[in-house]
């Protein structure tokens, strides 16, 4: 079973639409996780952290669900320029790897 | 500032070859990793270090070695080609252990390096 899972897509959007996206984990004990973004051909870089409480930046909210194993990105009035692929990522108890998941593209159109 | 340079950016090898992919970092990191990424596979872990002299494997570190002689390089070796390497290669680094206000745990990308075996 793979640590981190993600939905593939492609999502396709209108311009202006709220989109969701969600990734799960396989290791309970992981503890530290992230949202990466990746343009074509481009290294990924990183878009936001995801805290227990969830948190907020600008149109974008990332939340944590420990219970269920999973955390979820949120891009609110979606502009073309958020066309890319979202990659989670989650560090286990010893902080000495990280997974990432196979990401999720998200093309956003006029 | 320099952050994490990999070289070459493209290379194109022959079934068999060997070759060496460089990896530099100036952040004074502990923590260095080499990636690959296929089409539909995400990246794939394929060898890390904690610091120098530590290294371990990853997911996928068949036909690759790696040594981490400073903190500074972490080069990855592809012993003898295949075309099942042909991919793009990431290296990333980070500082080690919890994140916190000084770490937030981000781990920094080079640009990449795109091979292909024939």
């Amino acid at each position: 079973r793979k640590e981190v899972e993600q939905d593939p897509g492609p999502f396709n959007v209108p311009e202006g639409a709220t989109v969701a996206f969600n990734c799960t984990y396989s290791n309970s004990a992981s503890q530290s996780f992230f949202w990466y973004r990746q343009d074509c051909r481009k290294e990924p870089k990183l878009l936001m952290s995801v805290y227990s409480s969830g948190n907020e930046d600008g149109r974008f909210t990332a939340q944590l669900n420990r219970a269920s194993q999973y955390i979820s990105l949120l891009i609110r009035d979606s502009k073309l320029s958020d066309s890319a692929t979202y990659l989670c990522v989650v560090i286990p108890y010893n902080f000495n790897k990280f997974y990432f998941g196979s990401g999720t593209k998200l093309n956003v159109k006029p | 500032n320099a952050g994490v340079t990999q070289t070459p950016k493209f290379q194109v090898l022959k079934t068999g070859q060997s070759m060496t992919l460089q990896c530099a970092q100036d952040m004074n990191h502990e923590y260095m990793s080499w990636y690959r990424q296929d089409p539909g596979m995400g990246l794939r872990l394929i060898h890390y270090s904690v610091g120098a002299g530590i290294t371990d494997q990853g997911e996928v570190p068949n036909g690759y070695n790696v040594s981490r002689s400073t903190t500074e390089d972490f080069p990855l070796r592809l012993l003898s080609a295949a075309p099942s390497q042909t991919s793009v290669y990431f290296c990333a680094s980070s500082y080690s252990g919890q994140p916190n206000r000084a770490n937030t745990g981000e781990l920094f990308f080079g640009e990449g390096s795109r091979l292909t075996v024939l």
